[in-house]
């Protein structure tokens, strides 16, 4: 079945220490994206990739990186993690079919865990 | 800013009970509303959306309207079964942009 994976599913690492999370799909979709959840709160949009166009939120630290070397993989990187940053972290994916913004449905995978220690 | 207002839970029903998770919101412009699901240890899934006033959004056995004078998005069930426990995720999208704005989730259990 086409899905969105993410790997590993719980990731634990030391404060300061570079962590990257990845996320690879078989949808074929143009459009990714890496939202972090913090317990009990909502998804939180880090930021997104329209084909190889990055685009920010506004209010994402720097610490918050990302790439996306080809359709399938995108990956986040978190250069100094600090003891906030333990969250869940989702990647969702979508089509645009009608042109820049018009995207459908977004698909999320399971997400990784993040526990900084 | 937009923002998405969602009953706190957890919810408690016994099986067959009527399921209401209340959800307002706050947008500029006309947005598009979306009910996601998240299955323990999965990731959230499209239960059902609805993009202008008065559309009802449906899928297995849930609905939706669309309420523009209340901004609400209410989910509701009939008869809620155990295989529905899961926490309910209401969230909107403006205009044509790629922003889910999410509330912070309801979770629903259902016991026997």
């Amino acid at each position: 079945d086409a899905m969105v994976i993410q790997n590993p599913r719980y990731q634990v690492t030391q404060f300061g220490k570079p962590v990257t999370l990845s996320c690879s799909q078989t949808l074929n979709h143009n459009v990714m994206y890496w939202y972090q959840q913090k317990s009990s709160q909502a998804p939180k949009l880090l930021f997104h990739y329209y084909d190889k166009d990055f685009n920010n939120e506004a209010d994402t630290p720097d610490n918050f990186q990302s790439r996306r070397p080809n359709t399938s993989f995108c990956f986040l990187d978190i250069r100094s993690p600090g003891l906030g940053d333990a969250a869940m972290y989702l990647c969702a994916t979508s089509r645009d079919t009608e042109g820049r913004g018009r995207e459908n449905e977004q698909f999320f995978g399971p997400g990784t865990r993040l526990t900084v220690l | 800013g937009d923002s998405v207002t969602q009953m706190e839970g957890p919810v408690t029903l016994s099986e067959e009970a009527c399921l209401t998770i209340n959800c307002t919101y706050t947008a500029t412009g006309y947005p598009s509303l979306f009910w996601y699901v998240q299955y323990p240890g999965e990731g959230l899934q499209l239960l059902l959306k609805a993009t202008k006033a008065d559309d009802k959004g449906s899928n297995k056995g849930f609905e939706a309207t669309y309420r523009k004078e209340t901004t609400s998005f209410h989910l509701e069930k009939g008869s809620v079964q155990v295989s529905d426990s899961a926490v309910y995720f209401c969230a909107l999208r403006t205009g044509g942009g790629n922003k889910l704005t999410f509330g912070t989730g309801t979770q629903l259990k259902v016991e026997l």
